[in-house]
């Protein structure tokens, strides 16, 4: 069965850094890219990035290049997501999830997140 | 940037009735559209992906259609346990955006 089990909540204060985890089983975890997602309070989802754990590949959504770091330890099948100093506005719900690459019969990519890890809440407050 | 708009932004319907739900891209994503269910205080779900594809164990009442900009999720009859947000989301180029979400509610 294919799970990606995430680290627990957080509470934290501006400036401090901080790094989640999501560890992903049942599959091979270095044949699939993991992707961030952040959900505000109330919002929707944004796509954050995503990694690609056999060669650490990684790639960003521009709203968020700069702002986070993401990395992965394939020998602990564990992707992560990580901020050096935090804002109030980091505080949200943040998911990760596994990418399907596939194709259609015309050949155009066919891409999407099948299974999604429980999500970390991270609240930032003084 | 591909922007996602998704309408009507909450609908309301009576359980047992159909829903139709819009998703339109602001170019062309070929068949590249995924949908989503989310409840709350729970993680999303994939419903469809390939515009028209069902992900495994959803139930036949979840149907897709479109291709590149417009796009529809119908819920032939809505179950209690249908009733949440739904999201549409496209990719492109290395790109993924997620829809603002349709709510649908009980009427």
């Amino acid at each position: 069965e294919v799970q990606l089990v995430q680290s627990g909540a957080e509470v934290k204060k501006p400036g401090e850094s901080l790094k989640i985890s999501c560890k992903g089983s049942g599959y091979s975890f270095t044949s699939y890219w993991i992707g961030w997602v952040r959900q505000m309070p109330g919002k929707g989802l944004e796509w954050m990035g995503i990694i690609y754990p056999g060669d650490s590949d990684t790639r960003y959504s521009p709203s968020f290049q700069g702002q986070v770091t993401i990395s992965a330890d394939k020998s602990i099948s564990t992707a992560y997501l990580q901020w050096s100093s935090l804002k109030a506005s980091d505080t949200a719900m943040y998911y990760c999830a596994r990418l399907v690459t596939g194709g259609d019969p015309n050949g155009d990519p066919i891409i999407y997140f099948d299974y999604w890890g429980q999500g970390t809440l991270v609240t930032v407050s003084s | 940037e591909i922007v996602m708009t998704q309408s009507p932004a909450t609908l309301s319907v009576s359980p047992g009735e159909r829903a139709t739900l819009s998703c339109r891209a602001s170019q062309s994503v070929s068949s590249n559209l995924a949908w989503y269910q989310q409840k709350p205080g729970q993680a999303p779900r994939l419903l469809i992906y390939g515009a028209s594809t069902r992900a495994t164990g959803i139930p036949a009442r979840f149907s897709g259609s479109g291709s590149g900009t417009e796009f529809t999720l119908t819920i032939s009859s809505l179950q209690s346990e249908d009733f949440a947000v739904y999201y549409c989301q496209q990719y492109n180029n290395w790109r993924f955006t997620f829809g603002p979400g349709t709510k649908v509610d009980i009427k």
